[in-house]
């Protein structure tokens, strides 16, 4: 069973047109929710720590958001050097180590 | 300024034979990590260091052995390569892998084929 299911898989925007990708988890006493964007031949870069309900961070055009059972990523007025895969993880009780989604390809089109 | 760097960047290797995969990273982390990434699938942790002269199994251990040669470097082994090990392998690193401590370190991958 997935630890962590993000939507959609792949999401197409116009330049300007605001939108949210989402991370469901299903670990109980979660430890830390983590944002990465990734380019394509490169490794992931980090981009965000969640680490209670109801938390938020912003970087940019970047808003990450936590609740009990989901994550939201927003992006607004979105740029094509937005474009990007944008992976979740989390670090569940009783592990150091983090599990990861299968990611949302972004592609933001001028 | 290096960050994780990864060593090498690509290669192809035959059904049965053996190499290394090197990272080092300049940022005096305790923790590193080896991850595998296949198309439809998230990142999978193989092995991982939480201390020097510590390494544990991850979610896909099979296959590889590791090494932790010193505090900056950490090997992954493949010892006689199989072509489901056709994948991009990621290191990374962290100042600790205890609560709080966030994963913000990776290298650009090795892509490694095998035929």
């Amino acid at each position: 069973e997935d630890q962590v299911t993000q939507s959609p898989e792949a999401l197409r925007l116009q330049e300007g047109e605001s939108s949210s990708l989402n991370c469901s988890y299903t670990v109980s006493g979660l430890r830390g929710l983590f944002w990465y964007r990734q380019d394509p031949g490169k490794g992931p870069e980090f981009l965000f720590t969640l680490y209670s309900a109801g938390e938020e961070k912003e970087k940019e055009r970047l808003k990450a958001t936590l609740t009990k059972k989901e994550s939201f990523l927003h992006i607004t007025a979105p740029k094509p050097e937005d474009s990007a895969t944008y992976l979740c993880a989390v670090q569940a009780p009783g592990y150091s180590t983090l599990t990861f989604g299968k990611g949302t390809m972004l592609l933001v089109s001028p | 300024n290096a960050g994780v760097t990864q060593t090498p960047k690509f290669q192809v290797l035959k059904t049965g034979q053996s190499m290394t995969l090197q990272c080092a990273q300049d940022m005096n982390h305790n923790s590193m990590y080896w991850y595998r990434q296949d198309p439809g699938m998230g990142l999978r942790l193989i092995y991982y260091s939480a201390s020097e002269g510590t390494t544990d199994k991850g979610e896909v251990p099979n296959g590889y052995n590791v090494s932790r040669l010193n505090k900056r470097e950490f090997s992954l082994r493949l010892e006689s390569a199989a072509p489901s090990q056709t994948s991009v392998y990621f290191c990374a690193s962290s100042e600790s892998s205890v609560l709080g401590a966030s994963l913000k370190h990776f290298g650009d991958g090795t892509r490694l084929s095998i035929l």
